[in-house]
């Protein structure tokens, strides 16, 4: 069975300071994986997600993610934080023929000024 | 476009009552889900439909229901509610994920239900 780990439930950061959310899946085959953002009280929304095309993937507003598969992980990064990037990270996984999600447990990013 | 919505916004309930969800796309989507989300627990599947016409169990499906009233609408029902089913509740699609399983979900805002 496949599945993600998100290591913290809680991430704070300093406006500008670098942004290190961390992902790690297990699957038995070749994963397929994505970030989603939740801002409060919205949905999800795709920030990213990893194909197969490229290791290193950008996403919107600045986000960025590395593929790793020796070491299983998929983390997310950004630069510099924004106040406007305060909000909760989930980091999904699918492998199968059809696209049935499994989302960790959620990050929530909070920026102080 | 309007996306994804989902009707109602919130909603509270007594033990033993029922109640039906209702979520519509405008995106021509083949795909849709039903998705509860658990403080600590992420998001977990309890049904999705791969096309019109088919519905298929999830990771959570016991005490739901479901029906795929046609390509825009895909609605959650609750038979008898309980206390263990109070959650926010969000319905996604996705355009054709049999073909390609790194579609982007689409979430619709969220039913937020209580049941006392």
């Amino acid at each position: 069975a496949q599945s993600v780990t998100q290591l913290g439930s809680h991430v704070s950061v300093s406006e500008g300071a670098l942004v290190l959310l961390r992902c790690n899946y297990s699957s038995s085959v070749p994963p397929y994986l994505f970030w989603y953002v939740q801002y409060p009280n919205q949905g999800l929304q795709l920030l990213l997600k990893y194909t197969s095309a490229a290791t290193l993937v950008k996403g919107i507003n600045g986000f960025e993610a590395e593929f790793k598969k020796s070491e299983t992980s998929f983390h997310l990064t950004k630069p510099s934080a924004h106040m406007s990037d305060a909000a909760e990270y989930f980091c999904a996984v699918t492998n199968t023929g059809f696209q049935k999600l499994v989302f960790g447990t959620g990050t929530r990013l909070l920026v102080s000024p | 476009n309007a996306g994804v919505t989902q009707t109602p916004k919130f909603q509270v309930l007594k033990t033993g009552q029922s109640m039906t969800l209702q979520c519509a796309q405008d995106m021509n989507h083949n795909s849709m889900y039903w998705y509860r989300q658990d403080p600590g627990m992420g998001l977990r599947l309890i049904y999705y439909s791969a096309s019109e016409g088919t519905t298929d169990k999830g990771e959570v499906p016991n005490g739901y229901n479901v029906s795929r009233l046609n390509k825009r609408e895909f609605s959650l029902r609750l038979e008898s509610a309980a206390p263990s089913q109070t959650s926010v509740y969000f319905c996604a699609s996705s355009e054709n994920p049999r073909t390609s399983p790194t579609d982007t979900q689409y979430f619709g805002p969220g039913t937020r239900l209580t049941v006392l």
